[in-house]
């Protein structure tokens, strides 16, 4: 049973420029979260998806966007990048359907701003 | 912002001891959730305690819950060099998986 994968593991952009990054869910879940960690801090909550909407929104910018796909899967898109934006950006997981409340977290892509 | 804090920050402790960690949150919650992260990498969950759950047991794990002082406990008891790493604990106010709002975590440092 596949568990929550992510990619890219790294990258290294700089200010101004846009990136994408992706998730899937663990095998059998509905809903994908995103969350940034800055180097020292716990998790902040970005946005959650569900059924391919947007359900929840943190306080985060407009330059964060994302999608999730009819087969689950989502991304996440940062435009106009600041070296603040710069941390481990983790996705969860959860089967919301069925109620439960655990949300599974993937290995993280480690963004890094120049 | 953060819900609440991770007491204490860091925790340095032999092989074999007891570790404890105090988690304090804000607000009415849901569940609470205990989660480790080794070296940045990603979020492993340990342990969900309900709102109406004072207790929980998982192997080494126990979880306390006092909704009266908005606060929690993780206890690991007979304490491993891999259980070195950052504790984290989640609380959401809903149920269906909400987001969650994580405090700033402990560092356990475990040394043989």
């Amino acid at each position: 049973d596949a568990g929550v994968t992510q990619s890219p593991t790294h990258l290294i952009k700089t200010r101004g420029q846009q990136v994408t990054l992706r998730c899937s869910p663990k095998s059998g879940h509905d809903t994908v979260s995103w969350y940034q960690q800055a180097l020292g801090q716990g998790p902040q909550f970005i946005f959650q998806y569900y059924e391919e909407e947007e359900r929840q929104r943190g306080n985060f910018p407009d330059r964060f966007s994302g999608h999730q796909f009819p087969n689950y899967s989502s991304e996440l898109n940062v435009n106009a990048l600041l070296l603040g934006d710069s941390a481990l950006y983790l996705c969860a997981s959860s089967l919301v359907k069925q109620g439960a409340d655990t949300q599974y977290f993937g290995p993280g892509t480690r963004l890094t701003v120049l | 912002s953060q819900q609440g804090e991770e007491d204490p920050q860091a925790l340095s402790i032999q092989e074999g001891e007891n570790a404890t960690m105090n988690c304090s949150y804000k607000t009415s919650i849901n569940n609470l959730q205990w989660y480790r992260q080794n070296s940045g990498r990603g979020l492993v969950h340990l342990i969900l305690i309900r709102s109406n759950e004072r207790e929980k047991h998982s192997g080494r794990l126990r979880v306390t819950l006092d909704t009266s002082k908005k606060s929690s406990s993780l206890l690991i008891t007979a304490s491993r060099a891999a259980d070195t790493a950052s504790y984290f604990c989640a609380t959401d106010r809903v149920r269906g998986a909400q987001k969650l709002v994580f405090g700033q975590g402990t560092r356990l440092t475990i040394n043989p």
